[in-house]
């Protein structure tokens, strides 16, 4: 049972290019969250996706956005990349049930460097 | 002040010695995780609590939600136990991460 996914490991943009980093959930679950970890820093939550929407945002800036494809995996894009949005960018799957809370899995993670 | 504080930030100790991790969090939680991440980057779940303790191998976790404060602690403590311990409030179905507290452990 393959666990959460992501790609590419690495990469190195410029400012002012667009990234496009993907995630593959764990078997059976169908919520995506994703988070940006600053070095140094622990993660920040970006935005969460269910049943190919959007479900829930952090305090982050339009030039983020997302998708979730039907087969749950989900995309992160952003646009317009400046120096700051380099940090490792996390994803993480669960399934919505009826309980309030769902643990978390982690993928390894995105490393993107932008110079 | 951040909703979630860790502390210390970092700590080392010897093989052997007892540890300790404190987190303490300001939001209303569904629950409270704990987690280890490694150089590499890669994020592991030690524990999700709710209430009371819970314990795995040499870990432990307890959580007073009274006193919105939990501790994690690591009995005989190893080298491979050298990580970042990072504490994450669960709340309407997002995480709020503390900032992590750098373990080293030397033998």
């Amino acid at each position: 049972d393959a666990g959460v996914t992501q790609s590419p490991t690495h990469l190195i943009k410029t400012r002012g290019q667009q990234v496009t980093l993907r995630c593959s959930p764990k078997s059976g679950h169908d919520t995506v969250s994703w988070y940006q970890q600053a070095l140094g820093q622990g993660p920040q939550f970006i935005f969460q996706y269910y049943e190919e929407e959007e479900r829930q945002r952090g305090n982050f800036p339009d030039r983020f956005s997302g998708h979730q494809f039907p087969n749950y995996s989900s995309e992160l894009n952003v646009n317009a990349l400046l120096l700051g949005d380099s940090a490792l960018y996390l994803c993480a799957s669960s399934l919505v049930g009826r309980a309030s809370y769902n643990e978390q899995f982690f993928g390894p993670g995105t490393r993107l460097t932008v110079l | 002040k951040n909703e979630v504080e860790q502390s210390p930030q970092n700590l080392t100790a010897q093989e052997g010695e007892f540890i300790t991790i404190n987190c303490s969090y300001s939001v209303g939680i569904s629950a409270l995780h704990w987690l280890q991440q490694h150089p590499g980057g890669g994020i592991v779940s030690l524990f999700m609590l709710s209430s009371g303790k819970k314990k795995h191998g040499r870990l432990i976790a307890t959580i007073n939600i009274q006193e919105k404060h939990s501790s994690l602690h690591i009995t005989a403590s190893h080298p491979r136990d050298s990580a970042v311990y990072i504490c994450a409030a669960g709340n309407t179905d997002k995480l709020i991460f503390g900032t992590g507290t750098r373990l080293q452990v030397f033998p």
